[in-house]
């Protein structure tokens, strides 16, 4: 059982360059979601989705775009990289009410 | 809108001795839950303890528990018999268990634990 699944784990970009951040869970859950870790900042929520075709913004959305084709994708692109889009990114599934989410491993992105 | 202060940046103990984390947190609703979570240096999340909002009873996992005080609205985790694994960083995080809202996860800001052996 893979749990969480995100690539790549570490990526350099250039600024304007665009890129997806992947992630696929194969425990069938409905919500899934994409945060970034900074420093002192905690995780903050970029996106999520309650199921297939159904997405939402979080608390700082802006610069990312996301779509939920199937229960077990939620792609995370990053149209035109900032340098402030430096970041580890997390994305994290559960099943419905109550759970805990489950983590990806993360992904290291760095944009100079 | 709901919030989480961790406002300990850092704590040390010493190795089998306890120490407490201290979370509070803000919310108008009545049906929640409460997580801690330990990123430890591999950067992975995991998940440590969950608290339900209509339990009246502290969970607890082994050496992990919490003080959950609904009125007060804080949430502490103690860790018994600390352990060099333990040092990490802690998060707190809040969930509402209303619909169409229960996928997202409010976080405090992390605290940083080490452990001195």
């Amino acid at each position: 059982n893979a749990g969480v699944t995100q690539t790549p784990k570490f990526q350099v970009l250039k600024t304007g360059q665009s890129m997806t951040l992947q992630c696929a869970q194969d425990m069938n859950h409905e919500y899934m979601s994409w945060y970034r870790q900074d420093p002192g900042m905690g995780l903050r929520l970029i996106h999520y989705s309650v199921g297939a075709g159904i997405t939402d913004q979080g608390e700082v959305p802006n610069g990312y775009n996301v779509s939920r084709s199937t229960t077990e994708d939620f792609p995370l692109r990053l149209l035109s990289a900032a340098p402030s889009q430096t970041s580890v990114y997390f994305c994290a599934s559960t099943k419905g009410r109550g759970g805990g989410l489950f983590f990806g491993e993360g992904s290291r992105l760095t944009v100079l | 809108a709901q919030t989480v202060t961790q406002s300990q940046p850092e704590m040390s103990v010493q190795e089998a001795e306890t120490v407490t984390l201290s979370c509070t947190y803000d919310t108008s609703e009545s049906d929640y839950y409460l997580f801690w979570y330990k990123q430890p240096p591999s950067r992975q999340m995991i998940l440590v303890i969950r608290q339900e909002a209509y339990k009246q009873q502290n969970a607890t996992e082994n050496r992990f528990s919490v003080n959950f005080q609904k009125a007060a609205k804080s949430f502490s985790l103690k860790i018994s018999d600390s352990q060099l694994g333990d040092a990490a960083m802690y998060f707190c995080a809040y969930r509402s268990a209303a619909t169409g809202a229960n996928s997202k996860l409010t976080f405090g800001k992390g605290i940083t634990l080490s452990v001195r052996p």
